[in-house]
């Protein structure tokens, strides 16, 4: 069966302290592997989409990269806005089109 | 572009009722999925059409349908509502498989 783990499930960092957030995964096939961004009461939000191993990609303060077993999502010097729940899903190879997710990483910046 | 839209946002329901909700997706993009939020569960696929036509299924009951128009809007139907069906009822759009899907604000439907 499918399955994709996120940790840790909450994080609590001050500002300017960076961390990586850990998305692993057992699939029969990757086809590619989706970050997003979900604030409470809202629908996620489309951040990076990775398709082989090596990959990275990288928007402001956030850095995904993607190995075989799991992809990172670096956050470098992290403001209070970047609070929210970071969602971490996989797109699996055979036909069937749909999305795998984690349950997510709570991540928390204070000021 | 105009991003996905669902509604209504909010809907409150009784155990037995049944209730419908809508998806707008993007200007251009043909492929539509469904997803169910809830805390203990996290996102849980339910089904996803393109062109009409329901292409992939998730494992939820029978009481879950949905539909696709030609102007590729959906509808998700619950029929005989439960308690454990209240979540935040999520659709998001994609030009086709394979690619990224996005998410509209969702549906919290909440059954009393």
């Amino acid at each position: 069966e499918d399955q994709v783990t996120q940790s840790p499930e909450a994080l609590r960092l001050q500002e300017g302290e960076s961390s990586s957030l850990n998305c692993s995964y057992t699939v029969s096939g990757l086809r590619g592997l989706f970050w997003y961004r979900q604030d409470p009461g809202k629908g996620p939000e489309f951040l990076f989409t990775l398709y082989s191993a090596g990959e990275e990609k990288e928007k402001e303060r956030l850095k995904a990269t993607l190995t075989k077993k799991e992809s990172f999502l670096h956050i470098t010097a992290p403001k209070p806005e970047d609070s929210a729940t970071y969602l971490c899903a996989v797109l699996t190879q055979g036909g069937s089109e749909k999305l795998v997710f984690g349950k997510g990483t709570k991540l928390t910046v204070n000021p | 572009k105009a991003g996905v839209t669902q509604t209504p946002r909010y809907l409150i329901k009784t155990r037995g009722q049944q209730v419908t909700l809508s998806c707008s997706p993007i200007s251009g993009h043909r492929s539509v999925s469904w997803y169910q939020q809830t805390p203990g569960q996290g996102l849980q696929f339910l089904f996803e059409y393109f062109s009409e036509t329901q292409r992939n299924k998730g494992n939820f009951p029978g009481r879950f349908s949905g539909r696709q128009f030609s102007n590729s809007r959906s509808e998700m139907n619950v029929s005989t509502l439960e308690l454990g069906d209240s979540a935040l009822y999520l659709c998001a759009s994609s030009t086709n498989r394979g690619e990224t899907q996005y998410f509209g604000p969702g549906t919290r439907l909440l059954v009393l």
